[in-house]
This record gives structure tokens, C-alpha cells and sequence, in this order.
């Protein structure tokens, strides 16, 4: 699977609306961007995920560039749960080994 | 609504020991099953995918091995433990091969 880069860390502060950038330069045709999150200790969470159109469900907006070689998450309106490290993760659906490779990925810390 | 339950929920366990982590799915059948493993401060890595009842393909070898059982059941042991297994476990379903994971709360585990 191709390669993502995301900032190390993002602050925000409760309200506001959160962009998380991921760049992925290498996608293929056939890969999906996917964003998971997760909290110390917890299992990954599932966000979202999209192959070129926006995608959008309660969680979060997903914006894909139009020559796909870029994402961002967009968060509205966080909350002090919302606080997590976000993986941006690009997959190829394909039957098999469904193999997801994390990285570090953002830090996102919510101030109050 | 599909759960997915692992146990235990963390173990202390001597260098040398066996040990026997399980993970199941209910309100699924015939799900994929995955193995993943985070050490401290590291990244997830998979280890194993079931695809059906009985097989079991490696993914990472750490001296583990795993076992589905069952349809709604995926077991991940050794008979010796190591210090470098130390770190948090992860089971993850999908309904196919290439659709999306979802994680189960996972299982810490100390070697000492």
C-alpha cells in the first residue's frame, strides 16, 4: 500500500472545526483513503473513508482532492472527545488479507 | 448490532509461559477475523487473518500462532512468552475481505 504523511500533532480548542491534512502522493487507482482514531489504550476506531468523492456521515466530512493525492478530515464542532491520534490509512479492496499498516499519525489535542 | 469481545482485558505474565488471548465476534457469521499487535509506543502491526473457520495465514512472525476454532472465535497463543511480546493485542472483524475493520477493545499484555 502506498505511503501517507500527516502532521505529528494539531491543537484545537472545543468548537471549533478541525482540518487534518494527509498527503498521499503515490495512491494508486484502486486504493481507498481510510481514517481511523484512537485513545490510549482503546482499540482504532473507524471514522470514515472514501475512493474520490467527498464523503460525509456523524462523525466527520471527508475532503478528497480531485487528483486524489491528498485527503483532509474535517471535525465539527469538537468535543474534549475528540482528542485522539487520527490514521490516515490508504487500502486496497481487494478479497484476502485485509491489511491495514497504521503509522504515527496526528495527535489531535482539544483544549477546553 | 455486531460486538466484538476480547479476553482477557489485560494479563502480567513470566518470561517462559504460555499464554492464550480470544477474541469473538457475535452478530456476524462468517466474518474475517485479524490479529494485531501494538508494542508500547509503536505502531499496529498485523499478525494473523482468518478468512473461514480452520485457516489461519501469518502475516508478521513473533513466535505466535493463532487459531479460529469456531466461525465467531479467533485465539492468538504461544507456549513461550517472550519480554518482546509485551504490548496491547487487537482482534478486528470485516463482513469481506475488503471492506472495513472494525476493532475490538483489546488486550494488554506484560511480560516480565
Amino acid at each position: 500500500d502506498a505511503k501517507t504523511t500527516q502532521p505529528d500533532s494539531m491543537e484545537s480548542t472545543e468548537g471549533e472545526t478541525v482540518h487534518l491534512p494527509c498527503s498521499h502522493a503515490t495512491i494508486s487507482g484502486n486504493e481507498y483513503i481510510y481514517w481511523y482514531r484512537q485513545v490510549p489504550l482503546q482499540g482504532p476506531e473507524y471514522v470514515t473513508h472514501g475512493l474520490q468523492q467527498n464523503t460525509t456521515n456523524s462523525m466527520a466530512f471527508l475532503a478528497i482532492a480531485s487528483d486524489r493525492k491528498s485527503s483532509t478530515l474535517i471535525l465539527p464542532h469538537v468535543s474534549l472527545r475528540d482528542a485522539a491520534v487520527y490514521h490516515c490509512i490508504l487500502r486496497v479492496a481487494t478479497g484476502g488479507n485485509n491489511k491495514l499498516t497504521f503509522g504515527q499519525g496526528t495527535v489531535l489535542s482539544v483544549i477546553p | 448490532a455486531q460486538t466484538i469481545h476480547q479476553w482477557p482485558v489485560a494479563e502480567i505474565k513470566a518470561v517462559g509461559s504460555p499464554l492464550s488471548l480470544g477474541c469473538t465476534i457475535k452478530g456476524k457469521s462468517s466474518p474475517n477475523l485479524y490479529w494485531y499487535w501494538q508494542a508500547t509506543g509503536g505502531t499496529l502491526q498485523q499478525l494473523f487473518y482468518s478468512i473461514t473457520v480452520g485457516q489461519v495465514e501469518s502475516v508478521v512472525q513473533l513466535n505466535l500462532s493463532a487459531s479460529r476454532p469456531k466461525d465467531d472465535q479467533f485465539i492468538l497463543s504461544t507456549e513461550k512468552l517472550l519480554l518482546s511480546h509485551s504490548g496491547f493485542y487487537l482482534c478486528a472483524w470485516s463482513s469481506q475481505g475488503w471492506d472495513t475493520q472494525y476493532f475490538g477493545p483489546g488486550t494488554r499484555l506484560l511480560v516480565l
